[in-house]
């Protein structure tokens, strides 16, 4: 089946530090990720849609300038969440869809970020 | 903002019971219903992918059901076992829109 790559898996760094994680898709060609976060206890809330070759659509409420996503090939979407603070600690999880806007999402393992 | 809610929030059943959790939705404007496995220190997967009022679906032990016009889908466990035992996931999806996720059930099967 189609597998999704996301890393780093864990990320434990300082207050003012700029993270970027990363996720692949290993075996098919997807135009379009999403990125999730996910709170504790609650559902994964969706962040912003990534599509390639061109900028991403957030959700209301979340921060283009903070969680930065570039999605350059059919196979790679990054998001960096930049200048991060303990607010941003979270589980962040990607997805990436074959077309067709009925398929299944095929999630990455997801990133826990710890900001200090 | 769509409200997508799953119940129970948690459940244990005994290995062999059979077990059934509820997705709910809006009922307007419906495009599509998946249904998601989570197993803990994994990425979640697929299960089903429901699009017609009346679908039923079936996967082994598990299958589900989709009613659009009350908005609600069941997914339905024959016979846990210990590895059925995860969060459960629905998202759900109106026109024109993104898939919305419910928080989850999670399923604990003791042996």
């Amino acid at each position: 089946g189609a597998v999704v790559s996301q890393h780093p898996s864990r990320v434990i760094c300082k207050s003012g530090t700029s993270v970027k994680i990363e996720c692949r898709s290993l075996d098919f060609q997807a135009t379009t990720m999403f990125w999730y976060r996910q709170f504790p206890k609650q559902s994964l809330m969706l962040m912003a849609t990534s599509n390639e070759g061109s900028k991403a659509t957030y959700e209301q409420g979340v921060e283009k300038d903070k969680f930065l996503i570039n999605h350059a090939s059919l196979t790679l979407s990054t998001l960096t969440v930049t200048s991060a603070h303990p607010e941003d600690s979270s589980f962040y999880i990607c997805s990436a869809r074959d077309s067709g806007s009925n398929q299944p999402q095929h999630f990455g393992d997801g990133t826990r970020l710890s900001i200090l | 903002i769509l409200n997508v809610e799953q119940s129970p929030q948690s459940l244990h059943v005994q290995e062999g019971d059979s077990t059934n959790f509820t997705c709910s939705f809006p009922s307007s404007n419906f495009y599509a219903l998946h249904w998601y496995r989570w197993e803990t220190a994994k990425s979640p997967e697929a299960l089903f992918v429901m699009t017609l009022n009346g679908d039923e679906k079936k996967k082994g032990r598990i299958s589900a059901t989709l009613n659009t016009k009350e908005g609600y889908s069941y997914l339905y466990i024959k016979g846990s076992q210990p590895e059925d035992s995860a969060t459960y996931l629905c998202a759900f999806k109106s026109y024109g829109q993104n898939f919305v996720f419910g928080p989850g059930t999670r399923l604990s099967v003791l042996p």
